[in-house]
């Protein structure tokens, strides 16, 4: 079975500033894992994913996300925020058990960006 | 391309009525997902198909609800009846062998029961 923790329900931070949202990951597998992004009344987009290549995965929009299997962690930054990163955040997590097609979704952390 | 659409957009409707929500997937996929979004309990995965088969329905809350996909581009999720708690967004996504799990989602079926 996955899962994953996302800490912080909100983050807020100012217009340059670094972005950290926080997601650990519970596997009994090897797992993939993924950030999406919900801008208001859309669906869930794909940022990046990580799936058992390289350890430090770049995304779009000037994301990216390091795995660390000793610290169960799949943790998202951005150097500089921008007014169009508020938005939510979901970390995710699949597994071989199921062929990497069932995810299984975080609480999603809600980006305040203040100018 | 199109992506994947979704409808209605808003339904409003009483309880113990049917509700029927639709989806039609991306053209190519084989893979096809319904999730529900609420504030209590945030994303969870309902059921999914493969090749038009329910592979997995663990998250079906009850059965008042079912989920059926007769073609490669077509799947239904219907509430029959109804109640307040199923107030939701329904979210229908779509994938592919090879993906890795990278799911395309629709825009959502925003349903309120009252």
């Amino acid at each position: 079975a996955q899962s994953v923790t996302q800490l912080g329900s909100h983050v807020s931070v100012s217009e340059g500033a670094l972005v950290l949202l926080r997601c650990n990951y519970s596997s009994s597998v090897p797992p993939y894992l993924f950030w999406y992004v919900q801008y208001p009344n859309q669906g869930l987009q794909l940022l990046l994913k990580y799936t058992s290549a390289a350890t430090l995965v770049k995304g779009i929009n000037g994301f990216e996300a390091e795995f660390k299997k000793s610290e169960t962690s799949f943790h998202l930054t951005k150097p500089s925020a921008h007014m169009s990163d508020a938005a939510e955040y979901f970390c995710a997590v699949s597994g071989s058990n199921t062929g990497f097609q069932k995810l299984v979704f975080g609480t999603g952390t809600r980006l305040l960006v203040s100018p | 391309d199109a992506g994947v659409i979704q409808s209605p957009r808003h339904e409003v409707t009483e309880m113990g009525q049917e509700v029927t929500l639709r989806c039609k997937p991306i053209s190519g996929h084989d893979y096809l997902f319904w999730y529900r979004q609420t504030m209590m309990r945030g994303l969870e995965l309902l059921i999914y198909f493969n090749n038009n088969v329910p592979i997995d329905d663990s998250g079906m809350p009850e059965d008042r609800f079912s989920a059926k996909m007769p073609n490669a581009s077509f799947s239904t999720l219907k509430i029959q009846p109804s109640e307040p708690r199923d107030s939701a967004v329904y979210f229908c996504a779509s994938s592919f062998m090879g993906a890795a799990g990278e799911l395309f989602f629709g825009e959502g079926s925003r349903l309120t029961v009252l």
